[in-house]
């Protein structure tokens, strides 16, 4: 069974620039979480879906990102515009029930120059 | 607030020493605890947990015993190999559940030959 998958692997953009990152939870999962590692500080929670509605949002740090997951399958992260803060690693979970492990993905490194 | 707070590294070990990372957590609620490691490459790994005071999660030759009295959660091996270079967070249970968490900024291992 395939794991999280997150895509790109990698993004280099320019400040200003937007960019989507996605995600692909693990099939059947109803729980889906953002998080994001700024500057080798620590990870950082920054939403979670269950299916397709937003449960909680109070990690997200700005209204230049927007999270969104049509159909409650997969997700994508849009950074618009890019600030250089936004440098980091955005890693994406998913889990069945709530009091169950969530599996993480690679994570998609970003980098705004 | 909920905080993690873990060494700071590089830790550099040659083979077969022995390992302690230390990790402490914010005394609010009942959380339960996690270590997880990131290979190089690859996404983030649970490697062991524990879900009350006294508990012991181990895997992989991996131990950490959740210390209420000392709110510590410190990861310890006895003998590392090359293999176990990684950068190891520390977390905790936001609310009730396992799946949003709080973690530690990491601690990343070398293990020489």
């Amino acid at each position: 069974e395939a794991g999280v998958t997150q895509f790109p692997s990698h993004s280099v953009i320019e400040k200003g620039q937007t960019v989507t990152l996605r995600c692909d939870p693990i099939s059947g999962h109803d729980n889906l979480y953002w998080y994001r590692r700024v500057m080798g500080k620590e990870i950082k929670f920054l939403l979670h879906f269950v299916k397709e509605s937003k449960q909680d949002e109070s990690g997200m740090p700005n209204n230049r990102f927007l999270a969104e997951r049509t159909g409650g399958t997969y997700s994508t992260l849009k950074v618009q515009p890019a600030e250089l803060e936004d440098s980091g690693v955005y890693f994406c979970a998913s889990g069945v029930g709530t009091n169950t492990e969530a599996f993480f993905g690679q994570g998609t490194r970003l980098t705004v120059v | 607030g909920d905080s993690v707070t873990q060494m700071e590294g590089p830790v550099t070990l040659s083979e077969e020493a022995f390992l302690t990372i230390n990790c402490t957590y914010t005394a609010t609620g009942y959380p339960s605890l996690f270590w997880y490691v990131q290979y190089p490459g690859e996404g983030l790994q649970l490697l062991l947990k524990a879900t009350k005071a006294d508990d012991k999660g181990s895997n992989k030759g991996f131990e950490a015993t959740y210390r209420k009295e000392t709110t510590s959660f410190h990861l310890e091996k006895g003998s590392v190999q090359v293999s176990d270079s990684a950068v190891y967070f520390c977390a905790r249970t936001r609310n009730t559940g396992f799946q949003k968490l709080v973690f530690g900024t990491g601690t990343r291992l070398l293990v020489s030959p």
